[in-house]
């Protein structure tokens, strides 16, 4: 069974960094590209960024391009998200989400979620 | 970057009623076009993949159509089920996709 999981989210000062994780189970990260999807309090998804199936090219929201750094370990079966110089704007639920057949940007199998909330 | 916009933003329908909503993309995506649906504290599921496809496990009465840059999901007879918010997606641009602002479907 496909799986994902999500940590890591918390409370952080405005301008502090914050590591999210997403656990995944059931296929290999390697074979599938994999996406952050964040949602703000009461508004719509916003996509965030992606790490390719192969792990050699990563893409970013001009909204955190330059402040996040997507990343996994392939050998722990795991997608992060390095996140710095947080503001008000980043307060959201983040998901991680597969693509259904590797490179397709269709999202099958999302995470439940992890709260990042910016506030001093 | 491709911009994808749905309307309405909101709607109130009864059970049983033909519902549709509608998505534009900001230039031609062929069929990239994807809906998902999220209820309330849960995180959103694929309903439909390449503008018609039904992805696995979804209920019939739910379809897509449309192709170049106007899109349309329909429920051919709404179910309590299926209060819910509906965004759609493109995936002209695989790895760097953007979703449209949301429909809510209310209860009338």
């Amino acid at each position: 069974e496909v799986q994902l999981l999500e940590s890591g989210g918390a409370l952080v000062q405005p301008g502090g960094s914050l590591r999210l994780s997403c656990a995944a189970s059931g296929f290999t990260i390697s074979s599938y590209a994999v996406y952050w999807v964040r949602q703000a309090p009461g508004k719509g998804l916003e996509w965030v960024s992606t790490v390719s199936g192969s792990g050699t090219s990563t893409y970013y929201a001009d909204s955190v391009e330059g402040r996040f750094t997507i990343s996994r370990d392939s050998s722990k079966n795991t997608l992060y998200l390095q996140m710095s110089s947080l503001g008000a704007e980043d307060t959201a639920i983040y998901y991680c989400a597969r693509d259904r057949v590797g490179s397709t940007g269709q999202l099958d199998y999302w995470g439940q979620g992890t709260l990042v909330t910016v506030s001093s | 970057d491709i911009q994808v916009t749905q309307s309405p933003s909101s709607l109130s329908a009864s059970v049983g009623d033909r519902v549709t909503i509608t998505c534009r993309a900001s230039q031609s995506i062929s069929s990239y076009l994807n809906w998902y649906q999220q209820k309330p504290g849960k995180a959103p599921k694929l309903l439909i993949y390449v503008a018609s496809s039904l992805q696995s496990g979804v209920p019939s009465r739910f379809s897509g159509s449309g192709s170049g840059t106007d899109f349309t999901l329909t429920i051919s007879s709404l179910q309590p089920e299926d209060f819910a918010t509906y965004y759609c997606q493109q995936s002209y641009s695989t790895f760097r996709v953007a979703f449209g602002g949301g429909t809510t479907v209310q209860i009338k």
